[in-house]
C-alpha cells in the first residue's frame, strides 16, 4: 500500500512567486494535516482537514497560505506571493480516524526555498 | 511555557548505552503521546504511543506522569542504528484533533 506522498520534492522559487505544494494521503484516511518546519524551530501544525472540510486552520500563518482539498483526496498548499520567511519543509500527514493513540502517517515533506 | 518541551541535545553515548529522554508538556487537557523518530532529512515516523502504565517495545520504554505532565523515553543497549532526532508529540494540545510536537532531541551513537 502506498503511503503518503508529496509533490514536489524540492522547490526553489525567488520571493514573489507562487508555489503549490501537493500531498496524496493513503487511500482511505479522512484526515489530513499539513505542518511545516521552519529551520532550527520545531514542526508546526498549520492545518486539518476531514474528508473535504477544514477541521482546523489555526496554525495558518497568514492568508498568503491556501489550502484545498476538493473530493477529499489529495490537498494542495499555495503560498502566494512566497516571501523569505516562507522557507522549510512542509509535511503532510494522514491517519484514519481521529481519537487518542491514532497514528498519523507522515510524508517525506517538500523542501521549499525562497530566495 | 512551549507547549512541549524536550532538551535538544544531542546526546553522544556509546554503542550499548541506556540513555534517557524527558519530555514536558503544557497543557493538562491533552489526550495522547507519542514519541516519533526522524532521520535525518526524512519524515517523522511513529515509535511508540505512551499509554498512563507506562509501556515497553523491546529495547525502547515510555512513561508518562499526568500530573507532572511528563513523558520519558528510555533506550537500553543503544544501536548505531538508534542515531536520529526524538521528537515528543501530544496530540489534544492546541487542538483536539492536531499533533503538537516538541523540536526533538538528537540522539548519537558513537561505535
Amino acid at each position: 500500500e502506498a503511503g503518503v506522498t508529496q509533490f514536489p520534492s524540492h522547490s526553489v522559487i525567488e520571493k514573489g512567486q507562487t508555489v503549490t505544494l501537493r500531498c496524496d494521503p493513503i487511500s482511505g484516511h479522512d484526515n489530513l494535516y499539513w505542518y511545516r518546519r521552519v529551520m532550527g524551530k520545531e514542526i508546526k501544525f498549520l492545518l486539518h482537514f476531514v474528508k473535504e472540510s477544514k477541521q482546523d486552520e489555526s496554525g495558518m500563518p497568514n492568508n498568503r497560505f491556501l489550502a484545498e482539498r476538493t473530493g477529499g483526496t489529495y490537498s494542495t498548499l499555495k503560498v502566494q506571493p512566497a516571501e523569505l520567511e516562507d522557507s522549510g519543509v512542509y509535511f503532510c500527514a494522514s491517519s484514519q480516524d481521529v481519537g487518542a493513540g491514532q497514528e498519523a502517517f507522515f510524508g517525506q515533506g517538500t523542501r521549499l526555498t525562497v530566495v | 511555557r512551549k507547549e512541549v518541551e524536550q532538551d535538544p541535545g544531542p546526546f553522544n553515548v556509546p554503542e550499548g548505552a541506556t540513555v534517557a529522554f524527558n519530555c514536558t508538556y503544557s497543557n493538562s487537557a491533552s489526550q495522547s503521546f507519542f514519541w516519533y523518530r526522524q532521520d535525518c532529512r526524512k519524515e517523522p515516523k511513529l515509535l511508540m504511543s505512551v499509554y498512563s502504565s507506562g509501556n515497553e517495545d523491546g529495547r525502547f520504554t515510555a512513561q508518562l506522569n499526568r500530573a507532572s505532565q511528563y513523558i520519558s523515553l528510555l533506550i537500553r543497549d543503544s544501536k548505531l542504528s538508534d542515531s536520529a532526532t526524538y521528537l515528543c508529540v501530544v496530540n489534544g494540545g492546541s487542538g483536539y484533533s492536531t499533533l503538537t510536537f516538541g523540536k526533538g532531541t538528537m540522539l548519537l551513537v558513537s561505535p
